[in-house]
């Protein structure tokens, strides 16, 4: 059965810290693993990563993927109140008919 | 954008009442999805669909049904509620080339009294 595992499971920072968010996975016939950012309700997409050590960046946030290791980090820098979120990882088999696997969350909660 | 419309924010219902969570997306997207996210559970996959009147089983199906009639609607359907159906239900859409990408609606609250 895929598994994918994130830590912390919450954590709390002050405005401008940087955070490194973690990710790990056991994925039959891995393809790609994903995170996602879930403020109020609905997941918004953020990152898709297939390639080993190819750092992906969207202003303050930045992910890399390590295939060998079977983890995946998300670091956000200078943190601001409006990155409070839950952040989903999710890693995608090609194995089977679907097979999208996510983890259960981390709650980052920044205070000013 | 992709927009994925879920026809309700916050539900209430009874033990042992049909309930229906519609879900429309503009985007002429194949896929359609609902999970259901639970506290310390995480997102767990319910049915699926590929393509109209197609539908296939996730993790979850005990309890729900599904109806995909048009591309663009995908209903969740319990067909007797129960209170351990009390969850939030998130409908997703996504494309054929990547199916992973999922864009989500804004979700359901279903609470089952």
């Amino acid at each position: 059965e895929d598994k994918v595992v994130q830590s912390p499971l919450s954590l709390v920072v002050h405005e401008g810290d940087t955070v490194t968010l973690n990710c790990s996975y056991e994925v039959t016939n891995f393809r790609s693993l994903l995170w996602y950012k879930q403020e109020k309700k609905a997941p918004t997409f953020l990152f898709m990563l297939t390639s080993s050590g190819i750092e992906k960046k969207s202003g303050r946030l930045s992910s890399i993927l390590d295939k060998k290791e079977l983890f995946s980090i998300l670091n956000i820098t200078a943190t601001q109140t409006g990155d409070s979120a839950i952040y989903l990882c999710a890693g995608y088999s090609g194995a089977g008919s679907y097979q999208l696997t996510f983890g259960k969350g981390t709650k980052l909660s920044v205070i000013p | 954008d992709v927009k994925v419309t879920q026809s309700s924010r916050y539900l209430v219902k009874r033990t042992g009442e049909k309930v229906f969570l519609e879900c429309v997306q503009d985007m002429d997207h194949e896929n359609m999805f609902w999970y259901r996210q639970d506290p310390g559970l995480g997102l767990r996959l319910i049915y699926f669909s590929y393509d109209v009147k197609m539908k296939e089983k996730g993790d979850i199906p005990e309890g729900y049904s599904v109806s995909r009639e048009k591309k663009e609607r995908f209903s969740l359907i319990l067909e007797s509620a129960s209170t351990n159906q009390t969850s939030m239900y998130l409908c997703a859409s996504s494309s054929p080339d990547i199916r992973e990408k999922l864009f989500f609606g804004s979700g359901t609250q279903l609470s089952v009294l």
